[in-house]
């Protein structure tokens, strides 16, 4: 099965803080993608990445930047870390972008913001 | 954009109950529809996924259907397990890379 892995899993952040959240694969997956997850609305996509120095923006990239420094590791930066930032965020990975591939969640990083 | 809904939010049901999670969305232009099970802090799991060129699909417990005249989708879980509670979302995906997720129904299964 698939290997993804988030760290930190839980953090306290100041507003105006910087954040950073981590996200690593080992299957070999070419896309890797940021979600959010906030009560009510399911998961919503921040960022993707379909290969190494590369990012494009998903459906709620504002006060997010992504970071694929290489095929394995993908990171999600808040510079300026506000209160509505306060969620759950997962990370994952798929080997292809056709509509079929399955993606592969991470275990989750519960940030919240103070 | 793509927009997709689930009905009921949260269900509660006795052991050995079945259950119909309902899943709308509003894209044709949706393909693929991955349904993942989410245990309380724990990751997504996927569980069961549906073509829009299929009509029906089965996994043990689980069984989908899929009318894309309608663009809705059903999710039917038999003889429910206490291991059952959990969130489960409905999501949709065009040919590219974006998947959209409903917003989840919570099923508690009571002992």
């Amino acid at each position: 099965e698939a290997a993804v892995t988030q760290s930190p899993r839980s953090k306290v952040a100041v507003t105006g803080g910087k954040v950073t959240l981590s996200c690593h694969q080992t299957n070999n997956h070419d896309y890797m993608y940021w979600y959010r997850q906030d009560t009510g609305h399911g998961l919503r996509l921040i960022h993707y990445s379909y290969v190494a120095d590369s990012t494009e923006k998903g459906d709620i990239p504002d006060g997010y930047k992504a970071s694929r420094p290489s095929q394995e590791n993908f990171s999600l930066i808040l510079e300026l870390a506000s209160l509505s930032q306060t969620a759950v965020y997962f990370c994952a990975s798929s080997a292809q972008r056709g509509a079929y591939a399955e993606q592969f969640f991470g275990p989750g990083t519960r940030l919240t913001v103070l | 954009g793509e927009q997709v809904e689930q009905l009921p939010s949260s269900l509660i049901v006795q052991e050995g109950a079945s259950v119909l999670i309902n899943c709308s969305y509003t894209d044709s232009a949706s393909v693929y529809f991955p349904w993942y099970k989410q245990e309380p802090g724990k990751r997504l799991q996927f569980i069961i996924d549906i073509r829009s060129n299929m009509e029906r699909k089965q996994n043990q417990r689980l069984t989908l259907l899929f009318d894309k005249k309608t663009k809705h989708l059903s999710l039917h879980i038999t003889a429910t397990q206490p291991g059952d509670s959990a969130i489960y979302f409905c999501s949709a995906r065009n040919m590219g890379y974006k998947l959209t997720f409903g917003t989840g129904t919570s099923l508690l299964v009571d002992p």
